[in-house]
């Protein structure tokens, strides 16, 4: 199917060690949000992007966090030195717009385990 | 800032009974407002929305869900469930522009 796709499925890292998280969005979808699940605990939201313009990254929970999306398709978002409290699911949703209109869809989501 | 209140972590029902899950929201003007189901790595699914009109909104695998504006509530529904509705539901919040605002969700255990 052509949803939303992320990689990799599960990374663990060692404090300190910097990690790049991808996320694949459906074909054509202008939106692509990032989002940070917690164990037992709903997402986040960490940053937006249309296009390849980062219009809010208002979530980010610090300077470590750094996201992209170059040329309007693929993101990347990079945590730098990471911190035991980064353990998480990171949840990539894309929609034809921004606009809580839009449906979101999500992928299946990176779990990030900080050693 | 909208924000949303699952007050049940943990449901237990029997295949067969019926489901209610709570939600209560927060929000100054009206709100979007979304039921997700999320199964075990899986990414979240959108069951149904609700934006305006009528306040009884229908979704996907049998699920409804009620607007009650006076309670600033959102409760989801299903008549009679089936053991693939074992799942963690999420209740959403957004606003016109783009942000969701989720609830820590509702685990349901559906028993035989």
């Amino acid at each position: 199917g052509a949803g939303v796709s992320q990689s990799p499925r599960y990374k663990v890292a060692k404090r300190g060690q910097d990690v790049a998280l991808r996320c694949d969005p459906i074909s054509g979808h202008v939106s692509l949000f990032w989002y940070q699940q917690a164990l037992g605990q709903g997402p986040e939201f960490l940053t937006y992007f249309q296009n390849e313009a980062q219009l809010d990254k208002s979530g980010l929970p610090s300077d470590r966090f750094f996201a992209e999306r170059p040329e309007g398709s693929v993101s990347t978002l990079k945590i730098q030195r990471t911190q035991q409290e980064d353990s998480a699911v990171y949840l990539c949703a894309s929609s034809l717009a921004g606009s809580s209109y839009n449906e979101q869809f999500f992928g299946p989501g990176t779990r990030l385990t900080v050693l | 800032a909208q924000s949303v209140t699952q007050p049940d972590i943990h449901i237990t029902v029997s295949e067969g009974a019926s489901l209610e899950l709570r939600c209560n929201y927060s929000y100054g003007a009206t709100p979007y407002l979304f039921w997700y189901v999320q199964s075990p790595g899986q990414g979240l699914q959108l069951l149904l929305k609700y934006f305006s009109g009528d306040t009884l909104v229908q979704g996907i695998k049998g699920f409804e869900a009620e607007f009650k504006r006076s309670q600033s509530s959102f409760n989801l529904r299903k008549p009679s469930v089936h053991w693939s509705d074992a799942a963690e539901y999420f209740c959403a919040v957004g606003a016109i522009d783009y942000k969701l605002s989720f609830g820590a969700g509702t685990t349901v255990t559906v028993r035989a």
